[in-house]
């Protein structure tokens, strides 16, 4: 994998549903694997910077695995609230020494 | 607040004019960048600067010129640009440009249309 790639690129939920989505990275040369949310009309706000294999990270109800072997990492939303409506994007950095972004996955939870 | 500023936040120019984006970071970071967004496309890192030195320059054409007189302010002048280039622009700042094992945090955006 050349580039950071998220699936799926769109999520609707229902208000209380549990959700994951994916952010596959280059594997070789790994440094840093970063999640932000992104609300519409406001900035990038970062959630995880993970670095170690197996890291598991957790915010509130929101968390994240990272395995770096095999180049993927998870975030999970458990039991989603419409508040939790943006787009979460990931990024990948490694020797290259910048952050490589993916498209993001854009999450809409309907009340 | 994410303690990164923009101005402005959205931004209307002929194919003609010369303008410049702003951005401001109150969180004494040694590292700044600036960052396109085109339609549907993931976010493309165009420039970084850490202390105050330009360390990367991703191929962005010469159209867009960036100056950064020091570590807390970051502007990117814009002439003769195209339809094509209108996108939003976003700045970020971190505490160092080396790994990026750090949170970048980011401006709201300049959304500038071309016509």
């Amino acid at each position: 994998i050349l580039n950071v790639e998220q699936s799926p690129q769109s999520l609707h939920v229902q208000e209380g549903d549990s959700t994951n989505f994916t952010c596959s990275f280059p594997s070789s040369n790994f440094y840093a694997l970063h999640w932000y949310r992104w609300e519409t009309a406001k900035s990038p706000e970062a959630l995880f910077v993970m670095t170690l294999n197996g890291d598991e990270k957790k915010k509130g109800r929101i968390s994240a695995t990272l395995n770096t072997k095999e180049g993927y990492s998870y975030l999970y939303i458990k039991g989603s609230q419409p508040e939790d409506s943006a787009t979460y994007l990931c990024a990948s950095t490694g020797s290259a020494r910048q952050l490589t972004f993916g498209s993001g996955t854009q999450l809409t939870v309907l009340p | 607040e994410t303690g990164v500023t923009q101005t402005p936040r959205h931004l209307v120019m002929g194919m003609t004019n010369k303008k410049s984006l702003k951005c401001e970071q109150h969180l004494g970071h040694n590292a700044m960048y600036w960052y396109k967004q085109s339609a549907k496309k993931p976010l493309e890192l165009m420039f970084v600067y850490n202390f105050k030195e330009q360390t990367e320059n991703n191929s962005v054409p010469s159209r867009f010129s960036p100056e950064c007189p020091n570590s807390s302010h970051l502007f990117l002048h814009l002439h003769t640009l195209q339809p094509e280039d209108s996108a939003l622009y976003l700045c970020a700042s971190s505490q160092d440009s080396g790994r990026l094992a750090g949170f970048a945090f980011f401006g709201p955006g300049t959304r500038l249309t071309v016509l």
